[in-house]
This record gives structure tokens, sequence and C-alpha cells, in this order.
């Protein structure tokens, strides 16, 4: 298992919104910065969210961060069939003194 | 712009040592604060976390892979390498390497394929 836990799979119809969560802990998302990444089939994965919710540039502001207490969540607004991907959630665990990521959230586009 | 790229054999058999060098280009493995991580990914699974070294030298390590792996740098090449040793199929994996700045990993190699098999 995943120290972080993300949802199997989400799925929403073009043109709509989908949240993604990523729920933790305090020794993880609590108290560290929460990153995002998108990773397209038989690529590698790309940074979409870093500092919890700040956006790389060229990463366009349909796609958002929060995060409140152990949980965070990615947003993606506006959707394509271009969005579907794995999505993962990474941070720095305060006790393990490691990087740990989510299991991985499939977004199908329907 | 930096580009990270991995290399090493795409076979390893069980017991042996794996080893993979991540070549960086566009900018000196020695400008900060960055550190430089390793990353692996078994086929149809999540992320996992390697280990990482900073420009100092100083490492850290997944806990659970701890005991096999040592991350090392070579500023003079521009290099930085993975040795796993006592491979087992459960190592089979596409390895990233990727640059972390510090707080996410904004750079990503294209990853290698190594399979453990006699």
């Amino acid at each position: 298992q995943s120290v972080l836990t993300q949802p199997p799979s989400v799925s929403a119809a073009p043109g709509q919104k989908v949240t993604i969560s990523c729920s933790g802990s305090s020794s993880n998302i609590e108290n560290n910065y929460v990153s995002w990444y998108r990773q397209l089939p038989g690529t590698a994965p790309k940074l979409l969210i870093y500092e919890n919710n700040k956006r790389p540039s060229g990463i366009p502001d349909r796609f958002s961060g929060s995060k409140s207490a152990t949980s965070a969540t990615l947003g993606i607004t506006g959707l394509q069939t271009g969005d579907e991907a794995d999505y993962y959630c990474g941070t720095w665990d305060s006790s393990l003194s490691a990087r740990v990521f989510g299991g991985g959230t499939e977004l199908t586009v329907l | 712009q930096v580009q990270l790229q991995e290399s090493g054999p795409g076979l390893v058999k069980p017991s042996q040592t794996l080893s993979l060098t991540c070549t960086v280009s566009g900018a000196s493995i020695s400008s900060g604060p960055y550190y430089w991580s390793w990353i692996r990914q078994p086929a149809g699974k999540g992320l996992e976390w390697i280990g990482r070294i900073y420009t100092s030298g100083s490492t850290n390590y997944n806990p659970s892979l701890k005991t096999r792996v040592t991350i090392s740098v070579d500023t003079s090449k521009n290099q930085f390498s993975l040795n796993l040793s006592s491979v087992t199929a459960a190592d089979t994996a596409v390895y990233y390497c990727a640059r972390e700045d510090p707080h996410a990993f904004d750079i990503w190699g294209q990853g290698t394929m190594v399979t453990v098999s006699s």
C-alpha cells in the first residue's frame, strides 16, 4: 500500500471539472509541501503542481491544487480528452525521511 | 534547458547488482539547491521513490530499499548513479532519474526499463 491514498479512478465528461483527492497524515501532507504529476501512457511523469498550489511555467490555469490538514486536492477544469492520464500526488514524509507518492488515479474523460 | 538521460543494462540477473547512470545536460549538477533522485515504476503500478543525493553528497534512501541501495554523484562527468544490489524479479521496473527542486520533481528523464531475469 502507498503512504498516500488516492482514488484508483475518476471520470467526467469533456468540458467538465474533476477533482482528485490525496489523503495522508500529520507526518507527510499536513506538514510538508504537496506536488502533483501527470503521466501519459508510456511517458515519464510531468510536474503539474508544486508547493501545494503553484503551477510551473507552461501549465495552464485549468489545473489547480489545494491542501487542508492531512489532505490535498488536484482540480482540473475544462476537461479535454488529452487529459486522460494517470495522476500522482507526492510529498515528503518526516517520519520515514523519505519521498512518498500516492498510488495514482486514472482519469477518464468520457 | 536541463535534460536528464538514464543509461545502463536493460537486463540484470537475479542476485546481481543493478547499476544505472543519469547524465545531466544543460546545467551543472553542482548548481543548487537541488536533489538528484531515482524513482521506479513496475509495469502497471505506481511510482516508488528509491532515494536521492544532494550536491554535497548527502543521501536519503527509501527505508524499504535502504540496505540494498547506493546513490553517488560524479560532478566531473555531470552524472549521478544508482546501484541496487541483490536484485530479484520484484526489482523489474522502469527506472527514472529526476531533479528535485527541492519540493517537487520538476525535471524527469525519459526512463529506462530494467528486467531482472536469468
